[in-house]
């Protein structure tokens, strides 16, 4: 089955510690995202990717850092500059820009939590 | 600044009742609006997606409304299932890559 797969689910980290979240999927889509959801707000944009070795800023992009050097992967870094980094960081993937009829499919999420 | 609104926050409904979701937006320009679902712990899986020039959609026993003069979209779930207890989304797309989230509102559907 084609999919996004987001390692790992649950993850707890020190403060001063940064952490990488993986990021796969086997849809042959090429814009990839990663988004930020906490209690009570909508879905943030941290990062995105149309291509492979390219990748954007989103709304939030402070202390977060990416990388594109597959099709199929991008993973995320949670740096110790992120100052609240304690959230749910959702994946997700388009055939193309997610506008237009690009449908976003998103990976089951991964909760990180900063002792 | 685009906003998506969503209402109510929450909600608590038996098993076989109906209900309705409401989503107001100030996005501009439009392209689309989407519904999703989202499991407690999970990912948000595609509902519909609605263009301006279209004002009704289902799937299943959801249906979404969308009146773009008014910037008003509704989900509607009829004879709800335990298995609709969610959180329901709406995403309102203008004609680049930034979608703007709404806040969700928390179906809990009890036997």
């Amino acid at each position: 089955d084609g999919g996004i797969t987001q390692s790992p689910k649950y993850l707890f980290r020190k403060e001063g510690q940064n952490v990488t979240l993986s990021c796969e999927q086997n849809l042959n889509h090429d814009a990839m995202y990663w988004y930020r959801q906490d209690p009570g707000q909508g879905l943030r944009l941290i990062y995105y990717s149309q291509i492979v070795n390219d990748f954007q800023k989103g709304d939030i992009a402070e202390g977060y850092s990416v990388s594109r050097e597959k099709k199929e992967s991008f993973p995320l870094t949670v740096t110790s500059a992120q100052k609240n980094p304690t959230a749910f960081y959702l994946c997700a993937s388009s055939r193309g820009l997610a506008s237009g009829a690009n449908v976003l499919t998103f990976g089951a999420g991964s909760r990180l939590t900063v002792l | 600044k685009n906003q998506v609104e969503q209402s109510p926050q929450s909600l608590i409904i038996l098993e076989g009742k109906n209900c309705t979701l409401q989503c107001n937006y100030t996005v501009s320009p439009f392209s689309n609006l989407r519904w999703y679902k989202q499991d407690t712990g999970r990912g948000p899986v595609s509902l519909t997606i609605m263009t301006f020039s279209e004002n009704t959609k289902s799937n299943g026993r959801y249906t979404a409304t969308l009146d773009a003069d008014t910037k008003q979209s509704s989900l509607h779930i009829t004879a709800s299932q335990l298995s609709d207890s969610a959180s329901y989304i709406c995403v309102v797309s203008p004609n680049d890559y930034k979608l703007s989230f709404g806040a969700g509102t928390t179906v809990t559907v009890r036997a």
